[in-house]
């Protein structure tokens, strides 16, 4: 159930499995990247964000990985739950423009019990 | 804190109309920030308003327009609707230089 490299728009996983969700960005100079998780009949919620700067950064359950060298951004969710189910994307933001933010194709993710 | 609410939920118009969207940003936030949401082109940023200025604006016609008031609180306008306006609406506040955006349910619009 995982995908590396490559941006896929759906991904099944059975629960408990580790999930990556990966996206490309465009924009060498943005400053943070940002992702999202958008469930059905809701906004985008934040999930975990990573300064350019950085290659690495955890959250609970979640981990992002950033790699410049390639412009590619994954999110690793560990022990999927039912719960995970929703359709992620990836942001790209700046420092001189933080309240615009250019987002990736999403990806839905899907946790079969 | 209450989130950022966005009024109406659910809209139909019909092609040559106009509509005004609203959204209440989290109280403290002071840029509000609009983007399209559409299955074929995905979000995309629309403007961000600070201190009742429009601060960045994406590449959409002058048809989509905004405004923000003193107490932070945001409208979008668009006129002429054409069917290809049909998509949800989101807004989003954050605190002033920030990229931790937090959205509003955002608004159906369904344009016939």
């Amino acid at each position: 159930g995982e995908s590396v490299g490559l941006h896929l728009p759906t991904l099944s996983v059975q629960e408990g499995d580790n999930s990556i969700i990966n996206c490309a960005y465009s924009n060498s100079a943005s400053d943070y990247f940002i992702w999202y998780k958008q469930e059905s009949g809701k906004g985008p919620q934040f999930i975990i964000d990573i300064r350019s700067n950085m290659d690495k950064r955890q959250g609970q359950r979640v981990t992002v990985l950033l790699n410049k060298t390639v412009k590619h951004l994954s999110l690793q969710i560990a022990a999927t739950q039912p719960g995970d189910s929703a359709v992620y994307f990836c942001a790209e933001s700046t420092v001189t423009n933080a309240g615009k933010s250019t987002f990736g194709d999403g990806t839905t993710l899907t946790v079969k019990p | 804190k209450a989130g950022v609410t966005q009024t109406p939920r659910y809209l139909i118009k019909t092609r040559g109309q106009q509509v005004t969207l609203s959204c209440s940003p989290i109280s403290g936030h002071r840029s509000v920030s609009w983007y399209q949401q559409t299955p074929g082109q995905g979000l995309q940023f629309l403007f961000e308003y600070f201190s009742e200025t429009q601060r960045n604006k994406g590449n959409f016609p002058g048809r989509f327009s905004g405004r923000q008031f003193s107490n932070s609180r945001s409208e979008m306008n668009v006129s002429t609707l054409e069917l290809g306006d049909s998509a949800l609406y989101l807004c989003a506040s954050s605190l002033v230089g920030s990229y931790e955006q937090y959205f509003g349910p955002g608004t159906r619009l369904t344009v016939t």
